[in-house]
């Protein structure tokens, strides 16, 4: 059965601290992955796809990376504006979620 | 105006109650999807559509059903409300992933039920 785990659940960082969120997935058949961002109260947006290993994507302070078993969205030098939940996904037979990583910046 | 619209945006119902949770979309996309999210646990499947005659049950179907009225229009109904269903449920649409698109899905702002 396709999985997804994201880690940490919460991350709280300082303005300008840079850091990593952790996406680790088996799937059979990947047919690419994705992040979203998810602000309170609102719906998912997408951010990117990645769809083979060694493949990176960047958006402003934004970068994912994927390897065969995880992905990493690298964040340098957040803003308070970052602050969110960041979820992963991926496309097996369908379209399975993980938990998310709820991100808080603090100025 | 949104491109996925859901309504109602709240609602507070009782065990054993008909609810329907309708979705509108102005995205012109084929494939539609309704997810459910409760804390910890990310985002579910329920039920999803790859055309007006085309409905699939999705990881957590049961106690569920749905309509595909229109290509823009997807609703989702509980037949008796049970409490935990209380929750907070997405619409979301897609395009089939081809070249020019990566199939990624875009969200409505989700409606929050709440069932005592």
């Amino acid at each position: 059965e396709d999985q997804v785990t994201q880690s940490p659940e919460a991350l709280r960082l300082q303005e300008g601290e840079s850091s990593s969120l952790n996406c680790s997935y088996t799937v059979s058949g990947l047919r690419g992955l994705f992040w979203y961002r998810q602000d309170p109260g609102k719906g998912p947006e997408f951010l990117f796809t990645l769809y083979s290993a060694g493949e990176e994507k960047e958006k402003e302070r934004l970068k994912a990376t994927l390897t065969k078993k995880e992905s990493f969205l690298h964040i340098t030098a957040p803003k308070p504006e970052d602050s969110a939940t960041y979820l992963c996904a991926v496309m097996g037979n369908d379209m399975r979620f993980g938990a998310g990583t709820r991100l808080t910046v603090k100025p | 105006d949104a491109d996925v619209t859901q309504t109602p945006r709240n609602r507070i119902t009782k065990t054993g109650k008909r609810i329907m949770l309708e979705c509108s979309q102005t995205k012109g996309h084929d494939r539609m999807y309704w997810y459910r999210q409760d804390p910890g646990l990310g985002l579910r499947l329920i039920y999803y559509s790859f055309d007006v005659k085309d409905i699939n049950k999705g990881e957590i179907s049961d106690g569920y059903s749905v309509s595909r009225q229109a290509q823009a229009k997807f609703s989702l109904s509980l037949e008796s409300a049970i409490p935990n269903q209380t929750a907070l449920y997405f619409c979301a649409t897609s395009e089939f992933p081809g070249v020019r698109n990566t199939g990624e899905l875009f969200f409505g702002e989700g409606s929050r039920l709440t069932v005592l």
